[in-house]
């Protein structure tokens, strides 16, 4: 899993380059990924999804990539902008979509 | 387009109170859930309830109840609040179990 410390890891990224966010998850029989944005005071916000039977997806400035072999989930956002400073975390689901499973999170903040 | 809603903001209970948490959806999702989030915890699940006339225990039920009181609300209640319960609560909803869930905007609650 993530790490569990007190403080978010934080990735400081210049406005403009690609940001690359990591996810170790723990259950090699899950089904199914969730990328999740949470923007200080709101709630999550979906992102973007894959399956299992998957290991890349594309949306608008967004990709997520998954390693089966190593238990391990990105999501790459591309030419980050200020408006991508939040937390994002990953969620596993399992058990036939009967578990779900979130990770603490990654706190993302972009340098003007 | 409304989403998920949750009353109150925030609030203040002093420890042996009781308080109801309020979530209503109009999306016409059939599942919904109540997570609690935590510094350096990913969001854990208190209870869900897959379906109308269904609930669930989560991760961590204890101290809680809820009532899915039609398709639209789904509440929770601390019947005697402890220091323990002092968190951030999400109510969410999907259209199906464990799918890509849309959240509220959060009861920030602390318990003194």
């Amino acid at each position: 899993g993530e790490n569990v410390g007190l403080h978010l890891p934080t990735l400081s990224v210049q406005e403009g380059d690609n940001s690359i966010i990591n996810c170790a998850y723990s259950n090699s029989a899950s089904d199914y990924f969730i990328w999740y944005k949470q923007e200080s005071g709101k709630g999550p916000q979906f992102i973007i999804d894959i399956r299992s039977n998957m290991d890349k997806r594309q949306g608008q400035r967004v990709t997520v990539l998954l390693n089966k072999t190593v238990k391990h989930l990105s999501l790459q956002i591309a030419a980050t902008q200020p408006g991508d400073s939040a937390v994002y975390f990953c969620a596993e689901i399992s058990g036939g979509y009967q578990k779900v499973t979130f990770g603490i999170g990654t706190k993302l903040q972009v340098i003007p | 387009n409304a989403g998920v809603t949750q009353t109150p903001k925030f609030q203040v209970l002093k420890t042996g109170q009781s308080m109801t948490l309020q979530c209503a959806q109009d999306m016409n999702h059939n599942s919904m859930y109540w997570y609690r989030q935590d510094p350096g915890m990913g969001l854990r699940l208190i209870y869900y309830s897959a379906s109308e006339g269904t609930t669930d225990k989560g991760e961590v039920p204890n101290g809680y109840n809820v009532s899915r009181l039609n398709k639209r609300e789904f509440s929770l209640r601390l019947e005697s609040a402890a220091p323990s319960q002092t968190s951030v609560y999400f109510c969410a909803s999907s259209e199906a179990a464990v799918r890509a869930h849309t959240f509220g905007s959060g009861t920030r609650l602390t318990v003194v």
